[in-house]
């Protein structure tokens, strides 16, 4: 079965802080495809990346980036220097060989003055 | 840039009432999926539809659930007889070429509020 695992339901930081959010999964397929999306407080789904499990190169995009492992199930994510409008729910994705994502249950960040 | 809009922001309706939610995917996109997220859940897959058919659907997708791709753009979903807990977000993506493999990331809408009375 897949599962994405979320530990931490909120986080609460002050703007400029680095913060990571932390996303654990479980797969039984060799190859299947990881990604992060953002629901701002607006509500939609906002895709941020997206990693395929034969690529563990990690990723930075500005202010973002992403560590990918394989050896330990993880693909966390790492804000820099946040800043208020970073606040919102953060869900990690899992996509084996069928085309169905199965999320976890998201953290929830506040980036506060 | 292209986006996957959704019909209406937000539906009010009696239960027992049919729904029909509306989506236009990204127009060269050709695998479409609808999910839902119950307030403060998580989002939960329902289905995903290709070549006017579907390709999966979850335990959620009964029998009151149906998608149709009515014309060659428009992809509803429609909710026979609603209950209180279809109360959701509902959410359209969309998604490219499907001969790749699913590292294709899926757009999605800003969803629809539905809500049951």
């Amino acid at each position: 079965a897949q599962k994405v695992t979320q530990a931490q339901t909120e986080i609460s930081v002050v703007e400029k802080e680095d913060v990571t959010l932390d996303c654990v999964y479980e797969t039984r397929d060799t190859t299947y495809y990881l990604f992060w999306y953002k629901q701002p407080p607006s509500g939609e789904l906002v895709f941020l990346i997206r990693r395929n499990s034969f690529d563990e190169q990690n990723e930075i995009s500005g202010r973002y980036s992403w560590n990918f492992q394989k050896s330990t199930s993880s693909f966390n994510f790492t804000i820099t220097a946040s800043q208020v409008v970073d606040s919102a729910v953060y869900f990690c994705a899992l996509a084996g060989n069928n085309r169905k994502l199965i999320w976890g249950l998201g953290t929830s960040l506040a980036v506060n003055p | 840039e292209p986006e996957v809009t959704q019909t209406p922001s937000h539906q009010v309706t009696q239960m027992g009432q049919e729904v029909i939610l509306r989506c236009v995917p990204i127009s060269n996109h050709l695998y479409f999926y609808w999910y839902r997220q119950i307030l403060g859940q998580k989002v939960e897959f329902l289905v995903s539809f290709y070549n006017n058919e579907i390709s999966e659907k979850s335990e959620i997708f009964d029998d009151q659930f149906s998608v149709e791709r009515p014309d060659g753009s428009n992809f509803t979903l429609k909710i026979r007889s609603t209950k209180l807990e279809d109360s959701a977000m509902y959410f359209c993506a969309s998604s490219e070429v499907p001969g790749q493999a699913p590292n294709q990331p899926q757009h999605f809408g800003d969803g629809t509020r539905l809500s049951i009375l």
